[in-house]
């Protein structure tokens, strides 16, 4: 299957200061990015859709100020959590398609653990 | 919107013997069914889906599910489990005429005891 990397695979930081997460399609286009985040012993939360060269649309609760995603081109995507505090601590995951619609399978990123003291 | 219940936190069982994760789901409109798995501190993989078709899915790893849609389920199995099969294991939907946002259930720990 197509691969998805991530990265870095973890970070710590101060809080207040920003951090970028990079997810990147190896071997295929991605049109479309899915960002979602886990915290220990729970599901993957949906936060985010990206298209290529469009805006991200995020769910409802997710800070658009505060998680700021770029999708600058067909093979990366880049999720950046400005300001961060220790409530944002948690595993955050990429996932990427080919097609912007229909049944086209998710490919998911290793996944970036980032913990904010 | 969708919802997807996963009924077990975890699943204990011994190596060998046969195993069934369960799932069911809501959704008002039509929806597509994924099984992924997530070994500790990595990413998903995709198991099996079900798209339209037969009802019984055969998936990677010797894993199978089948689709329910009078009950709304969509049940994993594997009729002899390894060691290596320990992980989670998550079921999810997504809507046919939508945007592929998966909507996922919270998550079975499946440990597999020697």
């Amino acid at each position: 299957g197509a691969v998805v990397s991530q990265h870095p695979s973890w970070v710590i930081c101060k809080s207040g200061t920003s951090v970028k997460i990079e997810c990147r399609s190896l071997d295929f286009q991605a049109t479309t990015m899915f960002w979602y985040r886990q915290f220990p012993k729970q599901s993957l939360m949906l936060m985010a859709t990206s298209n290529e060269g469009s805006k991200a649309t995020y769910e409802q609760g997710v800070e658009k100020d505060k998680f700021l995603i770029n999708h600058a081109s067909l093979t990366l995507s880049t999720l950046t959590v400005t300001s961060a505090h220790p409530e944002d601590s948690s595993f955050y995951i990429c996932s990427a398609t080919g097609t912007s619609g229909g049944t086209d399978e998710q490919f998911f990123g290793p996944g970036t653990r980032l913990t904010v003291l | 919107a969708q919802s997807v219940t996963q009924l077990d936190s975890q699943v204990p069982v011994f190596e060998e013997a046969p195993v069934e994760l369960r799932c069911n789901y809501s959704s008002s409109v039509s929806v597509y069914l994924f099984w992924y798995v997530q070994y500790p501190n990595q990413g998903l993989q995709l198991l099996l889906k079900y798209l339209s078709g037969s009802t019984l899915v055969k998936g990677i790893n010797g894993f199978e599910a089948e689709f329910n849609k009078s009950q709304t389920s969509f049940h994993l199995r594997k009729p002899s489990v390894h060691i290596s099969d320990t992980a989670e294991y998550f079921c999810a939907v997504s809507e046919v005429q939508g945007a592929q946002k998966l909507v996922f259930g919270q998550g079975t720990r499946l440990t597999i005891n020697p």
